[in-house]
């Protein structure tokens, strides 16, 4: 089975920086997906993890510690339409993927 | 283009109707999942399939069937539909494991 961990609200304001976490203990492991949703919509893909370390996509990085079930999405010069839930998905290897619950990100003036 | 499309994208039905969704992609995509997303839930797995008559249950199987029939369609059937089963449903498709899943744009449900 999979256990994920990821905040369920955060709020920040237009321009600045926010990092969303997210824990996770899977029976195998692959790698970790970060998709974004916006309400109503389908979910997105934002970024994939395979190895340790930071991978950086232009406002988005993604971090990744396997030995410590751990990664977060960075978010950087935060814009309005950057509202919206993030899911983190560890991949187990075996099926098709799972997500926590999501992180509701708020983007204020 | 490359796409999954479900249909319908809304219904509002009663309880016990039959009803089926549509899923198709055109990707070639082996894997291919549906989910239902509900509010302080998250995305939960229903159903998945690795490949043409390979179908195996996620997280919230009861009171819904699936079939793999052709690798493209991949449909949900709801027997006899109850209000709980209201909920926003994704279908998703991916072409390995370790690659993106590609979702479709979701089937508003209502059942009354």
């Amino acid at each position: 089975g999979q256990n994920i961990d990821q905040p369920t609200e955060m709020t920040a304001t237009e321009g600045a920086i926010v990092q969303i976490n997210c824990t996770y203990q899977t029976s195998g492991f692959n790698g970790l997906f970060w998709y974004q949703q916006h309400a109503g919509e389908a979910p997105t893909f934002l970024s994939y993890n395979v190895l340790d370390g930071l991978e950086e996509k232009g406002r988005f990085s993604s971090f990744l510690s396997r030995s410590k079930g751990y990664s977060y999405l960075l978010l950087k010069e935060l814009q309005m339409k950057d509202s919206a839930s993030y899911l983190c998905a560890p991949n187990s290897g075996y099926s098709t993927l799972t997500f926590g619950k999501g992180t509701m990100l708020l983007v204020s003036p | 283009e490359a796409q999954v499309t479900q249909n319908p994208r809304y219904l509002i039905t009663v309880t016990g109707k039959k009803l089926t969704v549509t899923c198709s992609q055109n990707m070639n995509h082996e894997y291919m999942s549906w989910y239902r997303q509900d509010p302080g839930l998250g995305l939960r797995q229903i159903y998945y399939s690795m490949n043409v008559e390979v179908t195996d249950k996620g997280d919230v199987p009861e009171g819904y069937k699936v079939s793999r029939k052709e690798k493209r369609n991949f449909p949900l059937i709801l027997e006899s539909p109850s209000p709980n089963q209201t909920s926003l449903y994704f279908c998703a498709s991916q072409g390995a494991l370790g690659n993106e899943q590609f979702f479709g744009p979701g089937t508003r449900l209502t059942v009354l």
